[in-house]
């Protein structure tokens, strides 16, 4: 079956852009729209944004100007890079496919387990 | 963006009990609404999908209704394994999540 794992920096200065990487293995990427959410500790859940099938991406409207999302199809991989780091994007940042094609995206199976990034100097 | 409100944010049940978590969008959403489970460091796992679709190898226990604004999650004779936290989502338009209803052992 279909698994994802996050990687990336477990620690990032303030101000500093965040990179994250999941990599998709048991499945291509090809067709399907792949998505980014973060979970601050001890909060909620908030989206972050997507990958569509079609290359195009959305994001948070809250975070949308810091957002980049990308994809490597040769490596099976998307990425995240999320700019002006600060203290408040402190979170476990997990990866996720989305079940439906249109852009809202459905619901996300499966899940990575989930990367924590500390924002701190 | 569409807001989602989970009620109520926390509840002690025992085993065997059956619980009920509500979760209100502020504004219709038909039936397109997830539910997950989610237990100390680790992701959420998906329940229930299109609002009552028991997603495959979920216990039948768990069941959902509702559309519109306002759905609900129930667990029929809650069991040692259920005690997390579950979390809606909508997918109407841009992903939102409720703010999480944690079930505690009473």
């Amino acid at each position: 079956q279909v698994q994802l794992q996050e990687s990336g920096p477990g620690l990032v200065k303030p101000s500093e852009t965040l990179s994250l990487t999941c990599t998709v293995s048991g499945g291509s990427i090809s067709g399907y729209n792949w998505s980014w959410i973060r979970q601050p500790p001890g909060k909620g859940l908030e989206w972050i944004g997507y990958m569509y099938s079609s290359g195009s991406t959305n994001s948070n409207p809250s975070l949308k100007s810091r957002v980049t999302i990308s994809r490597d199809m040769l490596k099976n991989q998307f990425s995240l890079k999320l700019t002006s780091m600060t203290a408040a994007d402190t979170a476990v940042y997990y990866c996720a496919r989305g079940t439906l094609l249109g852009w809202a995206g459905g619901w996300f199976d499966p899940w990575g387990q989930g990367t924590l990034v500390t924002v701190s100097s | 963006d569409i807001q989602m409100t989970q009620s109520p944010s926390s509840l002690s049940a025992s085993v065997g009990d059956r619980v009920t978590i509500t979760c209100r969008a502020s504004q219709s959403i038909s039936n397109s609404l997830a539910w997950y489970q989610q237990k100390p460091q680790k992701a959420p796992k998906l329940l229930m999908y299109k609002a009552s679709n028991l997603e495959s190898g979920v216990p039948s226990r768990f069941s959902g209704s509702g559309s519109g604004t306002e759905f609900t999650l129930t667990i029929n004779s809650l069991q040692p394994d259920d005690f997390a936290t579950y979390y809606c989502q909508q997918y109407k338009s841009y992903p939102t999540f409720g703010q999480g209803t944690k079930v505690e052992i009473k």
